[in-house]
């Protein structure tokens, strides 16, 4: 699976959109995009997916660049209860083991 | 509820003892995945059961660690003679389709193991 690098910490004011940049620059074609979040204690939380094209929910919006090397995670009015440690992980089609990296501490300020 | 379940929440075992975590997946979900996570890293990958058949056991990092899933529902996870690096939270987690698929993942909260 391709290797990701995330920034170790960032912080958002709240009400503000929240950006998490992931770098993925081996991604292969098969491979898609996923983040999951992880709230202190608790189980991590799938957000959004996406392959190549851009991806929206309730949760957030993801997007992808064009040439697949890099996303971003944006959610879009962050209250306090989106502080957590975010997970971009690149996933193997056919390959459903998730490798996880050391994620993006998001802080989310009053 | 309806989400992931895993029981104990907290488990303390003295170094030596065996210890048996269980996960109750998702109903009518195939795939079950297990997970390590050390205090401050991220969640590393310990197995996977596609309904009870185990299709990969990479992760495991010693043959004390033996994990099964008999009738292709509820999973343990089992600990053979503890250490203290065993101590972290084992994380379960369900997805609806089996191989082939890219389904998210549901994880529940964890068990966190501590051996003294």
């Amino acid at each position: 699976d391709a290797k990701t690098t995330q920034p170790p910490s960032m912080d958002c004011a709240e009400g503000r959109a929240a950006n998490l940049p992931c770098n993925h620059s081996t991604i292969s074609g098969n491979e898609y995009v996923y983040w999951y979040r992880q709230i202190h204690s608790q189980g991590p939380q799938y957000i959004i997916h996406g392959l190549k094209n851009n991806e929206t929910n309730e949760m957030a919006s993801l997007i992808i660049t064009e040439d697949r090397k890099s996303s971003t995670l944006i959610l879009p009015h962050a209250t306090l209860r989106d502080t957590a440690v975010y997970y971009c992980i690149v996933v193997f089609f056919g390959n459903e083991k998730l490798t996880f990296g050391t994620g993006t501490r998001l802080t989310i300020i009053p | 509820g309806a989400g992931v379940s895993q029981s104990p929440r907290y488990k303390v075992a003295k170094r030596g003892q065996d210890v048996a975590l269980r996960c109750d997946p998702i109903s009518g979900h195939v795939s079950l995945f297990w997970y390590q996570q050390a205090l401050g890293q991220g969640p590393e990958f310990l197995t996977y059961f596609q309904n009870e058949a185990q299709l990969d056991k990479s992760g495991l990092p010693s043959d004390r660690f033996f994990a099964e899933r008999p009738e292709g529902s509820v999973s343990t996870l089992k600990i053979q003679r503890t250490q203290q690096e065993d101590s972290a939270v084992y994380l379960c987690a369900s997805s609806y389709a089996g191989t082939g698929a890219v389904q998210p993942q549901h994880f529940g909260d964890g068990t966190r193991l501590s051996i003294l």
